[in-house]
């Protein structure tokens, strides 16, 4: 049990260049986000998706596109990379609990991806 | 969801209890209040939550005011391993709001 994947761990892009974001999820939850740390930051969200084919924009989507064509899998693209996008992203899902008030729905979060933008 | 708001940064001497306050005024009945913690650049960890009872784990304890207004996580020893920074977020349940906004979280040093 793998938990959340993300891919690739480090990236280097140019400025204009566009990249994709790979999260991989393997415990059939229903929800995951994506967000972004700065340096000295908190996190802050990116989009975010309530299930398979469904997407929605958080805190601060500009610049980022997003896709969840799997239910495992939720895809954070950069179309024209800019140096402000350099940061830290986080992918997390989150588990759906087996009623509507157990409140077991904590986020697991993967690794992270260091991406910078010359 | 509601916002919350926290202290940039807190001391806490090791081996002493660390207690981190939370304020969530404009908290809904059915939001719960979750902490969660990031060490150093990882992935955050989830710690706990609750609705409106006093919660405890192994990893600590939650408390919870009456008015459910405020909050405050509790680390009854900590350790240097727990010098970290601590998020506390609200939200509904998972058939009842899908944002999850984090704070900027308190900055906790455990000194020796």
């Amino acid at each position: 049990n793998a938990g959340v994947t993300q891919t690739p761990k480090f990236r280097v892009l140019k400025t204009g260049q566009s990249m994709t974001l790979l999260c991989a999820q393997d415990m059939n939850h229903e929800y995951m986000y994506w967000y972004r740390q700065d340096p000295g930051m908190g996190l802050r969200l990116i989009h975010y998706s309530v299930g398979e084919g469904t997407t929605a924009k958080g805190e601060v989507p500009d610049g980022y596109n997003v896709s969840r064509l799997k239910k495992q899998n939720f895809l954070l693209g950069l179309e024209s990379a800019a140096p402000s996008q350099t940061s830290v992203y986080f992918c997390a899902s989150r588990k759906t609990s087996g009623g509507p008030f157990s409140g077991a729905n904590v986020l697991t979060f993967g690794a992270g991806s260091r991406l910078t933008v010359l | 969801d509601a916002k919350t708001t926290q202290p940039t940064s807190m001391d806490c001497a090791e081996g002493r209890a660390a207690n981190l306050p939370c304020n969530h005024s404009t908290i809904s009945g059915n939001e719960y209040v979750y902490w969660y913690r990031q060490i150093h650049s990882q992935g955050p960890q989830y710690i706990i939550h609750g609705l409106k009872n006093n919660e405890t784990n192994e990893m600590a304890s939650l408390i919870i005011t009456e008015d459910r207004k405020s909050s405050t996580l509790i680390l009854p020893h900590a350790t240097l391993r727990d010098t970290a920074v601590y998020y506390c977020i609200v939200s509904a349940n998972y058939n009842q709001g899908g944002k999850l906004i984090f704070g900027q979280g308190t900055e906790l040093s455990v000194k020796p």
